[in-house]
């Protein structure tokens, strides 16, 4: 069965060191997302892809970048972690029919 | 762009009780309304969604409803039980933009 995975699913890191936040998918869905979830802030958007080697900034894309080389991976990074971007971490494609799927999550935190 | 406002925040219903979730959104162009739940520790799962040409959808216990004129859609869900315990979103989108969330709300299934 096709499906979307993450990882690691826990994270634990310190300030100002770069991290990266894996995302692969089997679905072959050219769009793909990175959400953040925080208490009292629901699902915002980070970073997304329509297809290899194209990228856009969603509404908190400051401190994070993403690159897009294959159909199946999008790779979230942040630059020098900062104790603000302590949150869990969903990735998440969607298919041309419309339906979008998301992965289990990663829980990071910045100390 | 496209906001999602989500009201409740928090609602509890007696089981066996229906509950009621309702969402606005701001851009016309919107064509596609899908609604996630998700568990704790878990990444939001889709459970059921609907699009412009269509004014009511129903799966089993739960149903939504789009008001296109009114920019209003809601969630219906009827004789809930324990296991409907979770946070729903609402969400909306063109075809194939981006999906934009509402901040949820907490459903809780009082015995």
């Amino acid at each position: 069965d096709a499906e979307i995975t993450q990882s690691p699913r826990h994270k634990i890191t310190e300030t100002g060191r770069q991290v990266t936040l894996a995302c692969h998918q089997t679905w072959n869905h050219n769009n793909m997302f990175w959400y953040r979830q925080d208490l009292g802030h629901g699902l915002r958007l980070i970073h997304y892809s329509y297809g290899v080697q194209d990228t856009n900034k969603g509404e908190v894309s400051d401190g994070y970048s993403v690159s897009r080389s294959n159909t199946e991976d999008l790779p979230l990074t942040l630059e020098s972690a900062a104790s603000s971007q302590t949150s869990v971490y969903f990735c998440a494609s969607r298919g041309s029919g419309g339906e979008q799927y998301f992965g289990p999550g990663t829980r990071l935190t910045v100390t | 762009g496209e906001n999602v406002e989500q009201h409740p925040s928090t609602l509890s219903v007696q089981e066996g009780d229906s509950a009621v979730i309702k969402c606005t959104y701001s851009d016309s162009a919107s064509n596609y309304f899908p609604w996630y739940k998700q568990e704790l520790g878990k990444g939001p799962q889709l459970i059921i969604d609907i699009r412009s040409n269509v004014g009511e959808k129903k799966d089993q216990r739960i149903a939504v409803t789009l008001n296109k004129t009114a920019k209003h859609f809601s969630l219906h869900i009827t004789e809930t039980q324990p296991e409907d315990s979770a946070v729903y979103f609402c969400a909306a989108s063109e075809r194939d933009d981006k999906i934009i969330f509402g901040k949820g709300t907490r459903l809780h299934i009082l015995p």
